[in-house]
């Protein structure tokens, strides 16, 4: 059973860097053709796709978030990675992890995720 | 960005109704369309993927139909368990992913 777990700071001042990763256990994030993904949820709202990253590196990225978004993986650790950075109060939410697994044939899905993480940007 | 609607943002259902959830995309999708299940400070889980397709463990009262446009996940008699927010998603070729707004469905 694969599990998804997201660690980083809770708390983030206005105009750093948020950073979170996301440790995936029960399989290797190497193995079969997975997608991770990153999506987030202000507190009493909808779901934003973040962006995803296959294990060879390549990404893709929200559009209204590109300019700041990073996402990267450790496949030594059985992990990847979001940075977000110039973040503001908007930025506040709760933050998951998740496995993306389809393909051009069914669409792509969000099978697993992590239990979430909330990130308060605050001074 | 595709943008996903869904009707209505909220109901009230008692335990055995039958009870249907409309989502709409701003352009066709083919089936490229998911719907997860939220319960309070809980992650999304999978219900449904490709339209129709139930995803594994889930109970076969959830079922989804629908190609194109308009999309529809019914519940065939809710259970106290399925009160919760749904969400629809869709994976059309064009990347973002993008959500729907969101259904409450909570306790008449």
């Amino acid at each position: 059973q694969v599990q998804l777990q997201e660690s980083g700071p809770g708390l983030v001042k206005p105009s750093q860097t948020l950073s979170l990763t996301c440790t995936v256990s029960g399989g290797s994030i190497s193995s079969g053709s997975y997608y991770w993904s990153w999506i987030r949820q202000p507190a009493g709202k909808g779901l934003e796709w973040i962006g995803r990253i296959y294990t060879s590196g390549s990404t893709n990225y929200n559009p209204s978030l590109k300019s700041r978004v990073t996402i990267s993986v450790d496949t030594s650790k059985n992990q990847f990675s979001l940075k977000l950075s110039s973040v503001t109060a908007a930025d506040t939410a709760v933050y998951y992890c998740a496995r993306l697994v389809g393909s051009s044939w069914y669409g792509y899905y969000f099978d697993y995720w992590g239990q979430g993480t909330l990130v308060t940007v605050s001074s | 960005d595709i943008q996903m609607t869904q009707s209505p943002s909220s109901l009230s259902a008692s335990v055995g109704d039958r009870v249907t959830i409309t989502c709409r995309a701003s352009q066709s999708i083919s089936s490229y369309l998911n719907w997860y299940q939220q319960k309070p400070g809980k992650a999304p889980k999978l219900l449904i993927y490709a339209a129709s397709s139930l995803q594994s463990g889930v109970p076969s009262r959830f079922s989804g139909s629908g190609s194109g446009t308009d999309f529809t996940l019914t519940i065939s008699s809710l259970q106290p368990e399925d009160f919760a927010t749904y969400y629809c998603q869709q994976s059309y070729s064009t990347l973002p992913f993008t959500f729907g707004p969101g259904t409450k469905v909570d306790i008449k």
